[in-house]
């Protein structure tokens, strides 16, 4: 799997919204940008995954460049319950593929 | 739709016992995976299974841990003779089985393994 590049840490004002980047420039043409995120210390969670296209659902919007080399998570309104470490993870998108977790951004949302 | 469970939420064990830590996969998901958490440390990819089957066990210390996963029940991760160094928190997900398309994994709440 491509190994991905984050800071390790980003603060977001509370309300605004938090765009957390992420270098994946070894991508191949078949393999999937995902996120997670751990929140202190839970299970980690699933939030948005994609190809090429940009994305969005209920909890962020992913953003990929089109020579899909970078892309930036977007959560729109960030909360307190927002700040966790956020993973990017570059996978190919085959059954019984393995998540590979990096150092992840620690994400802190400042009231 | 209840999610991945995990049992024990906390286990303490004595150097040289053995622990065994329980997945329930979400319904419908035939493949599971476990994922290791040393303390200030990311996690770790350990094994990756489906029904009555080992996928994929090249994160697996080579002595002392197994898993299974029957036909019916949940998955099993088994330690045996535990040591201080095992004191973690072990994760379970869980993901479809399909034809095609993404696999997102879906992770339970996680046992914290403590050996004193």
């Amino acid at each position: 799997d491509a190994k991905t590049t984050q800071p390790p840490s980003m603060d977001c004002a509370e309300g605004r919204a938090a765009n957390l980047p992420c270098n994946h420039s070894t991508i191949s043409g078949n393999e999937y940008v995902y996120w997670y995120r751990q929140i202190h210390s839970q299970g980690p969670q699933y939030i948005i995954h994609g190809l090429k296209n940009n994305e969005t659902n209920e909890m962020a919007s992913l953003i990929i460049t089109e020579d899909r080399k970078s892309s930036t998570l977007i959560l729109p309104h960030a909360t307190l319950r927002d700040t966790a470490v956020y993973y990017c993870i570059v996978r190919v998108d085959t059954s019984g593929s393995r998540l590979t977790f990096g150092e992840g951004t620690q994400l802190t949302v400042n009231p | 739709n209840a999610g991945v469970m995990q049992n024990p939420r906390h286990l303490v064990r004595r150097r040289g016992q053995e622990a065994r830590l329980r997945c329930s996969p979400m319904k419908g998901h035939s493949h599971v995976y476990w994922y290791r958490q040393l303390p200030e440390e990311g996690l770790k990819f350990m094994v990756y299974l489906q029904k009555e089957n080992i996928i994929d066990e090249s994160g697996m210390p080579k002595e002392r841990f197994s898993a299974e996963f029957p036909k019916e029940g949940p998955s099993i991760l088994r330690i045996q003779q535990v040591v201080r160094g095992d004191s973690a928190a072990y994760f379970c997900a869980s993901s479809p089985w399909t034809s095609g398309g993404a696999y997102e994994q879906y992770f339970g709440p996680g046992t914290r393994l403590t050996v004193t």
